[in-house]
């Protein structure tokens, strides 16, 4: 139980493009869901928090502009990567926090590539 | 503040070795969440454990083992006879009540198993 299904597994767009990433609970609902971005040998770092029918809110140095995230329904999160440039061009991992418990799972993440 | 170090950046040791990977952290609550998760070259985090900050004892699984020390505010992570799939970056994590439900990662620690 507890999947995360997150879409594509690999992206390569053209700077100035966007591109749509999406992050499905597939047997539970997920009232929060977060956006990670990992890059090279590095840990972590989230981007935003998303809550179910409300605003993404996001870290300190995330452009809210850039990436756009959306959060529609209690299993589907998205994340939208708009006018992207090759230092967009990263690991990107979802995670959704299980409703009322404190355990989390993760997406298998997207590798971003922009050319 | 919550922070969460992982001193070891990488380890590598061989096959059959036990192996033990340090996790400190830092948070001003009393009710919190520790977590290891296992990142393998495709990227996917797995889940490891969780364990509440009221819960002290030790937990086995399999060749797994973890050790919590709230006197030492540690939570290692011990791999009994290592096998080269245990090859992965492991990840330290931490989820405290009054960080907006947020995962606080460690830098990770990368572990080499030959053979």
């Amino acid at each position: 139980g507890a999947v995360v299904s997150q879409h594509p597994s690999r992206v390569i767009c053209k700077s100035g493009t966007s591109v749509k990433i999406e992050c499905r609970s597939l047997d539970f609902q997920a009232t929060t869901m977060f956006w990670y971005r990992q890059f090279p040998k590095k840990s972590l770092m989230l981007m935003a928090t998303s809550n179910e029918g409300s605003k993404a809110t996001y870290e300190q140095g995330v452009e809210k502009d850039k990436f756009l995230i959306n959060h529609a329904s209690l299993t589907l999160s998205t994340l939208t990567v708009t006018s992207a440039h090759p230092e967009d061009s990263s690991f990107y991992i979802c995670s959704a926090r299980f409703r009322n418990n404190y355990g989390y799972t993760f997406g298998s993440g997207t590798r971003l590539t922009v050319v | 503040a919550q922070k969460v170090t992982q001193a070891q950046t990488e380890i590598s040791v061989v096959e059959k070795e036990d192996v033990t990977l340090d996790c400190v952290y830092e948070t001003r609550d009393t009710t919190y969440y520790l977590f290891w998760y296992k990142q393998p070259p495709s990227g996917e985090l797995v889940f490891l454990i969780r364990r509440n900050s009221f819960d002290e004892q030790n937990e086995i699984s399999g060749r797994y083992s973890w050790n919590f020390q709230k006197s030492t505010s540690s939570f290692n992570f011990t791999i009994t006879a290592s096998q080269v799939v245990d090859s992965a970056v492991y990840f330290c994590a931490l989820f405290f009540t009054g960080g907006g439900n947020k995962l606080t990662f460690g830098t990770g620690t990368q572990l080499k198993v030959e053979l």
